[in-house]
């Protein structure tokens, strides 16, 4: 069954450090998104993409976040100059579906970020 | 606005049923989500509702009042692999496709 792969798993940086992670969404798949999740908290949209753009982001994805599709098949999420309050799990979605509304989102295993 | 809310625990017995209610405000309407999260793992889908009534699958089944922005997830035959949170999610009304507004999640506890 095809699924959502993150990587890495784990991440530990240093505050004001930039941070790329990544994501490979299932293959036949037209939106992504990415989610954060504060340890003990509830899941948060960050930013959705489609058609090779952003297509809503909220209010925590500011100008330390961006997000790309370099090639046909991976799709990051880059921190610019991370704090200590971004510490979370950040997962990565996608959904397809073209002709029906709203979409199933598949979740992949996430990337737990600490950032010291 | 949007606004999910959910009991934060819930405890039931292993064989045993347990409903886990859901309430929701939102300035439209375009279904609402039920997810599974594992600790530390990703949520799963578990059901989707738009029209209202019970949606059974297997021991799952979901049900949705749109007249009372109510839904509740019923579990049966309740196994020790079912201790999971269990999210409520609706879509982001007047965004764009599928953004999910999740609940606090319902922590449920199966014990033998």
């Amino acid at each position: 069954e095809p699924e959502v792969t993150q990587t890495p798993s784990h991440q530990v940086t240093q505050m004001g450090q930039e941070v790329i992670l990544r994501c490979v969404p299932i293959s036949n798949h037209l939106y992504f998104y990415w989610y954060r999740q504060i340890l003990g908290q509830k899941v948060e949209f960050l930013v959705s993409f489609y058609n090779n753009e952003i297509s809503e982001k909220s209010e925590i994805f500011d100008d330390q976040f961006s997000v790309e599709r370099p090639d046909g098949s991976n799709f990051t999420l880059k921190i610019r100059s991370t704090k200590l309050e971004d510490s979370a799990m950040y997962f990565c979605a996608s959904s397809g579906v073209v002709d029906r509304a709203p979409y199933e989102q598949y979740f992949g295993p996430g990337t737990r970020l600490t950032v010291t | 606005g949007q606004n999910i809310d959910q009991p934060t625990e819930m405890t039931a017995t292993e064989g045993a049923i347990v409903q886990i209610n859901c309430t929701y405000q939102t300035s439209g309407f375009n279904g609402l989500f039920w997810y599974q999260q594992h600790a530390g793992e990703a949520p799963t889908f578990l059901s989707y509702n738009v029209l209202d009534g019970l949606e059974e699958k297997g021991r799952f089944s979901s049900f949705l009042s749109r007249s009372k922005g109510y839904s509740y997830l019923l579990l049966k035959e309740l196994q020790m692999k079912d201790s999971a949170s269990y999210l409520c999610a609706a879509p982001n009304y007047g965004g764009s496709q599928g953004n999910l507004i999740f609940g606090k999640g319902t922590k449920l506890s199966v014990k033998p």
